[in-house]
């Protein structure tokens, strides 16, 4: 079985940074990419990029870069992303979701999502 | 970027009703197309990829249909676990963008 385990809730001063993990299981960690999606309360979602974990080659939806990376580590087969420079507006619920670009070509499978909250 | 308009963006109906969300793009997206179902405090679920296909595991009175810049999901027989908000996403090219989302209430 297919499970992406986002790490918990966060609450973060203005002008932090924190650093948000997926670990994958069921599946070969190298085999999907990986996608990182925003939605913000009670709105849609926003993709905000993804990477590819057998390069480590990246796309980014413009409006993320500078607020977002992705990085993987292979060996535990874990997927992270570190947003930076936080203000309100990034307080959101983050999903971690993974693509099988073999099959779906779409997201198959999402993590629970991690609340991130931004206020001093 | 490619927009996704999704409508209507909510919709009330009874169980046993058949509805239609409708998601337009505004380029061709070549049948890139997913939609996802979210049901509140959940992590959305893939419902549909390559704008026809269902997912693994969903139901059949799911479909979804379409080609260049209009694509809809259709519901037949309404059942009271398919309340929730749905959404679409394209694939052709990033940013991979969602539509506006529809929310599908009881009446």
């Amino acid at each position: 079985e297919v499970q992406l385990q986002q790490s918990g809730p966060e609450l973060v001063k203005p002008g932090a940074s924190v650093k948000i993990s997926c670990k994958t299981s069921g599946y070969t960690f190298t085999e999907y990419t990986m996608h990182w999606v925003k939605q913000s309360h009670g709105k849609s979602l926003e993709w905000i990029g993804g990477i590819n974990p057998n390069n480590g080659g990246t796309s980014y939806n413009q409006k993320f870069k500078g607020k977002a990376t992705l990085t993987v580590d292979k060996s535990s087969s874990t997927a992270y992303m570190e947003l930076r420079s936080l203000t309100s507006e990034d307080s959101a619920v983050y999903y971690c979701a993974s693509m099988d670009t073999t099959a779906t070509d779409a997201m198959d499978y999402w993590g629970q999502g991690t609340s991130v909250t931004v206020s001093s | 970027d490619i927009q996704m308009t999704q409508s209507p963006a909510s919709l009330s109906v009874s169980v046993g009703e058949t509805v239609t969300i409708t998601c337009r793009a505004s380029e061709n997206i070549y049948s890139n197309l997913a939609w996802y179902q979210q049901k509140q405090g959940k992590s959305p679920q893939l419902l549909v990829y390559a704008a026809t296909n269902l997912a693994d595991g969903v139901p059949s009175r799911f479909s979804g249909s379409g080609s260049g810049t209009q694509y809809s999901l259709k519901i037949n027989s309404l059942q009271s676990e398919d309340f929730g908000s749905y959404y679409c996403q394209h694939f052709w090219g990033t940013p991979y963008t969602f539509g506006g989302g529809t929310k599908l209430e009881i009446k």
